[in-house]
C-alpha cells in the first residue's frame, strides 16, 4: 500500500537559516510520481514540484531544492536561506502511475523567524 | 491568482442536508482533482475527471458524487452530510500531469461547515 510520512510535524527556525524538510515514502509500484505542496497561512495550495520514479537527478529551483534518493524511499526538501515568507504547511505526495490517484503526508509546519 | 474559481468560499449547513460545490478550471485545463481537507483526515484525495470523464476515485464516500461537464467545470455534491463531513474542499486543475512540464493549480478552496 502507499504512504508517504512526514516525521516532522513542526519545525522552527530563525530566517536566514537554511532547513530540510523530510519525506519518507511506501510503494510497490516501479512507476509513481512525488509532489510537494505548499500551504501558506492563508491557506491556499501551492504545486511545488513533481517528480518521477525515474528521475533521481536532484533539482534546484531557487533557494528550493529537492533530493530525491529511490535507495531510501526519500524525496527531502530544503529551503536555503529561509525566510519569513516561507513559514508554511508543506505537503509531501505521491501518485500512482498515470496520476490516478494521490496520497499525501501529514504536513510539516515550517515557522520562520524574524 | 491562480486562475481556478471555487464557488462558494463559504458554506454553512446542516447535518442530513445536500451541498454543491462548483469549480471552474483554468482556460484550457483538462483535468480537475477534487481534495478535502479536514483536523481529522488531513488532506486527502476525492476524485479527478480528465476532459468530462472520471478518471480516478480516491477517498470519497458513497454519499459525494462529482462530474465534469462539457465546459469543462465540476461539482461536487455532498448529500446526507454528516458533522465530519466539515472540512475545506479543495479543487485543482492541470492540462495533463502526464505531461513532465505540466503544473496543478489550486483554487482558494470551499470551507464546508456542517452544523
Amino acid at each position: 500500500a502507499q504512504k508517504v510520512t512526514q516525521a516532522q510535524t513542526e519545525i522552527s527556525v530563525v530566517e536566514k537559516e537554511d532547513v530540510t524538510l523530510d519525506c519518507v515514502y511506501e510503494t510497490r509500484d516501479t512507476t509513481y510520481y512525488l509532489f510537494w505542496y505548499k500551504q501558506p497561512p492563508s491557506g491556499e495550495l501551492v504545486f511545488l514540484i513533481r517528480r518521477n520514479s525515474f528521475d533521481e537527478q536532484n533539482e534546484i529551483s531557487g533557494r528550493y531544492s529537492w533530493n530525491f534518493q529511490k535507495s531510501t524511499s526519500s524525496f527531502n526538501f530544503t529551503i536555503t536561506a529561509s525566510q519569513v515568507v516561507d513559514s508554511a504547511v508543506y505537503f509531501c505526495a505521491l501518485s500512482e502511475a498515470n496520476f490516478n490517484k494521490f496520497y499525501f503526508g501529514s504536513g510539516t509546519k515550517l515557522n520562520v523567524k524574524p | 491568482d491562480s486562475g481556478v474559481t471555487q464557488t462558494p468560499k463559504h458554506l454553512i449547513t446542516a447535518t442530513g442536508q445536500r451541498v454543491t460545490l462548483r469549480c471552474s478550471p483554468r482556460s484550457g485545463d483538462l483535468s480537475v482533482y477534487w481534495y478535502q481537507q479536514s483536523l481529522d483526515q488531513g488532506l486527502q484525495f476525492l476524485i479527478q475527471y480528465y476532459n468530462g470523464e472520471e478518471r480516478a476515485k480516491g477517498n470519497i464516500l458513497e454519499r459525494f458524487s462529482a462530474q465534469q461537464f462539457p465546459d469543462l467545470h465540476s461539482e461536487l455534491n455532498l448529500s446526507s452530510l454528516e458533522l465530519g463531513d466539515s472540512a475545506l474542499y479543495f479543487c485543482a486543475s492541470s492540462v495533463e500531469l502526464a505531461v513532465s512540464t505540466d503544473t496543478q493549480y489550486f483554487g482558494p478552496g470551499t470551507r464546508l461547515t456542517v452544523l
